[in-house]
């Protein structure tokens, strides 16, 4: 299975900070990743697809970037309802697998 | 809208078997796949597998092809998830998600809590 590395695995921000969290896959996987975010009690949300398209309804501020190993997701200005854990997900190859997740903090 | 709601929570005996259910809404049940996952705080987030309600057809994630069985019912737009012979292992939170075949998942259920204790 391709192993999908997040990093960091925390992150304090303040509001208004432009944020970059990192996912690495251990091979190529083309533009097959997505980016979901996941608030405490709920399902994850979809924010990004195919490396770099804005999910619907997702806000601007969101963005991805990337292809075959290194991918970005980065928050251009962090808002206090961005406090969340963000995963990727790699669809190049069966099984599908997702990264640890970067827990996303205000400072 | 596009809505997957899934059962209630679960507390199965080791060695015994629970059936979780996903009912979509707001789409043509058979025009997408339903993938199911997995997500436990030693494990993360795993991808189980998924169903074509159309066609019936499945594929499972190597460690999940003796613990998952998936089925759908076309007529209720429900797909469903049973695992077996649960351990401790399986404690976890189930969620189901619909996407185009060999895509990435866009819509979730809620999820399920499973619980497995004697």
């Amino acid at each position: 299975d391709i192993q999908m590395t997040q990093s960091p695995s925390f992150l304090s921000a303040s509001v208004g900070d432009r944020v970059t969290l990192s996912c690495k896959a251990s091979q190529n996987i083309n533009k097959y990743l997505a980016w979901y975010q996941q608030k405490l009690g709920e399902a994850p949300k979809l924010l990004i697809y195919n490396a770099n398209s804005l999910q619907t309804g997702i806000p601007s501020r969101f963005s991805g970037s990337g292809s075959g190993t290194d991918f970005t997701l980065t928050i251009s200005s962090l808002q206090p309802e961005d406090v969340a854990t963000y995963f990727c997900l790699q669809h190049n190859s069966w099984p599908g697998t997702f990264g640890a997740g970067t827990k996303l903090e205000l400072k | 809208e596009v809505q997957l709601q899934q059962s209630g929570p679960e507390v199965g005996r080791p060695g015994s078997s629970v059936k979780i259910s996903c009912k979509a809404s707001g789409y043509t049940f058979t025009d997408y796949v339903m993938n199911w996952v997995k997500q436990s705080p030693g494990q993360g987030l795993e991808w189980i597998g998924w169903i074509d309600p159309e066609y019936g057809s499945t594929d499972y994630a190597e460690k999940f092809k003796k613990k998952a069985t998936l089925t759908a019912d076309t007529s209720s737009s429900t797909a469903y998830i049973q695992l077996s012979s649960l351990t401790s292992e399986d404690t976890a939170t189930y969620f189901c998600a619909s996407s185009a075949y060999g895509g990435y998942p866009g819509y979730w259920g809620q999820g399920v809590m499973v619980t497995v204790s004697s």
